[in-house]
């Protein structure tokens, strides 16, 4: 049971555009929210978090955005940079499940072209 | 501030050895989870350790198992080893979380990449 979920495997963005990638979460004990970016063959790096308590984080070029009633987040990257090809996971937690427990959904491979 | 470190990055076993890896976290962090990567299964959670103690535990046999030391260190054992067990393996730091209190982010290591023939 795929409790979060990336249903666009791939996204291409020209540079200086918005990329907008997507998440879906089942769980509604999941109270925090994370997105991280990964190349290959490197762990995980943290971009982004937002608490259930808000709908919307900023943090320079990215933005979280949570909608808990249609169990739904996004990540906004303005402009988008060659640099932000990568692998990008949305990750969730609860409280529950016990605190640093994360569900990662399946990814989505950004490319950004010139 | 140093990054959590991962050892070995690259190790190749043999079908039903066993192998130890090891997490050093970044400083100040008492909490340490463990992650499997596969292309089949993605990010999967294995266990995570607070105080010396496992204090959540994911979806994987008794052949996966963990510990950690006083000085936050920690370490996964995986014995028996299977062809399946072929994965990265990412060990992530973080202050604990607590219920009703501020939640933190995880950090990742580089990871070690095992592959069992």
């Amino acid at each position: 049971d795929q409790q979060v979920k990336q249903n666009s495997p791939s996204l291409s963005v020209q540079e200086g555009r918005i990329s907008i990638l997507n998440c879906d979460y089942t769980n509604s004990m999941f109270d925090y929210f994370l997105w991280y970016k990964k190349y290959p063959a490197e762990g995980p790096t943290f971009l982004i978090s937002i608490s259930s308590i808000k709908d919307k984080n900023e943090d320079g070029r990215f933005t979280v955005f949570l909608n808990k009633s249609a169990k739904h987040l996004s990540l906004h990257i303005v402009p988008s940079q060659p640099g932000d090809s990568a692998v990008y996971f949305c990750a969730a937690s609860g409280l529950t499940g016990g605190g640093n427990k994360l569900t990662f959904g399946t990814g989505t491979q950004l490319k950004v072209e010139l | 501030k140093a990054g959590v470190t991962q050892t070995p990055r690259y190790l190749i076993k043999t079908r039903g050895q066993q192998v130890t890896l090891s997490c050093s976290p970044i400083s100040g962090h008492r909490s340490v989870s463990w992650y499997q990567q596969t292309p089949g299964q993605g990010l999967q959670f294995l266990f995570e350790y607070f105080s010396e103690t496992q204090r959540n535990k994911g979806n994987f046999p008794g052949r996966f198992s963990g510990r950690q030391f006083s000085n936050s260190r920690s370490e996964m054992n995986v014995s028996t080893l299977e062809l399946g067990d072929s994965a990265l393996y990412l060990c992530a730091s973080s202050l604990p979380t607590f219920p009703g209190l501020t939640r933190y982010e995880q950090y990742f290591g580089p990871g070690t990449r095992l592959t069992v023939t």
